[in-house]
């Protein structure tokens, strides 16, 4: 059974930053990974898909990179904006038996002016 | 042009009672899921629409709640006999033509039970 986990749950930092939200999956049998954005009391936006052949994908200031091999994917921001305070959500698209996206809880960012 | 739009936004019902929720999909997606998000819990699957048959209905939580798509458009969730910890935000989301595709989500609606 898949298991995504994201770490940290919650992160701080001051405008203009770089930073890095990490997400984890335990069955490496993956069609895609997606990185999501949600908004309080909003539903969720997409924000970059990375296929299970890719290692990276980039979206103006994003940019996320899989490792199927350990498990792992990244999302990067850099020159973080207030503006870029939301839930991130990172997502696994399992192959095989039940192929579903398989959600972590997300890391809570909040970038302080 | 639209997006996924999901009805009411906000539900609140009395515990016994039955509860519909509407999603309309991007027009022209063929493939439609329904997720449920508890207060500290991840976004937990439900079901998955392609066309109007649902080949995976496996997150469903209990028999008390159920779906349909017609016309391979809108769907509706029901929930019967509501409890109160079926209180969360219902998530829909498409997607253009299966599940290998991105999806779209809505703005949710959040259901209390009381």
């Amino acid at each position: 059974k898949q298991e995504v986990t994201q770490i940290p749950a919650a992160l701080s930092v001051p405008e203009g930053e770089n930073l890095v939200l990490n997400c984890s999956f335990t069955d490496s049998a993956i069609y895609n990974l997606q990185w999501f954005r949600q908004d309080p009391g909003k539903g969720l936006t997409s924000l970059l898909l990375i296929q299970s052949s890719q290692r990276e994908q980039t979206s103006g200031r994003l940019n996320a990179s899989l490792d199927k091999s350990s498990g792992r994917s990244t999302l990067y921001i850099a020159a973080s904006q207030p503006g870029d305070s939301a839930t991130y959500l990172c997502a696994a698209l399992t192959q095989g038996g039940s192929e579903k996206l398989v959600f972590g809880k997300g890391t809570k960012l909040t970038v302080n002016p | 042009g639209a997006g996924v739009s999901q009805s009411p936004s906000n539900k609140v019902t009395e515990k016994g009672k039955d509860v519909e929720l509407r999603c309309d999909p991007i027009s022209g997606h063929t493939a439609l899921y329904w997720y449920r998000q508890s207060l500290g819990q991840g976004l937990e699957f439900l079901i998955y629409f392609q066309g109007n048959s649902a080949p995976d209905k496996s997150g469903l939580p209990s028999d008390r709640f159920s779906a349909e798509r017609t016309g391979g458009s809108v769907s509706t969730l029901t929930i019967q006999r509501t409890q109160q910890e079926d209180s969360a935000v219902y998530l829909c989301a498409s997607s253009y033509a299966g599940i290998l595709y991105e999806q779209y989500f809505g703005p949710g609606t959040r259901l209390t039970v009381t």
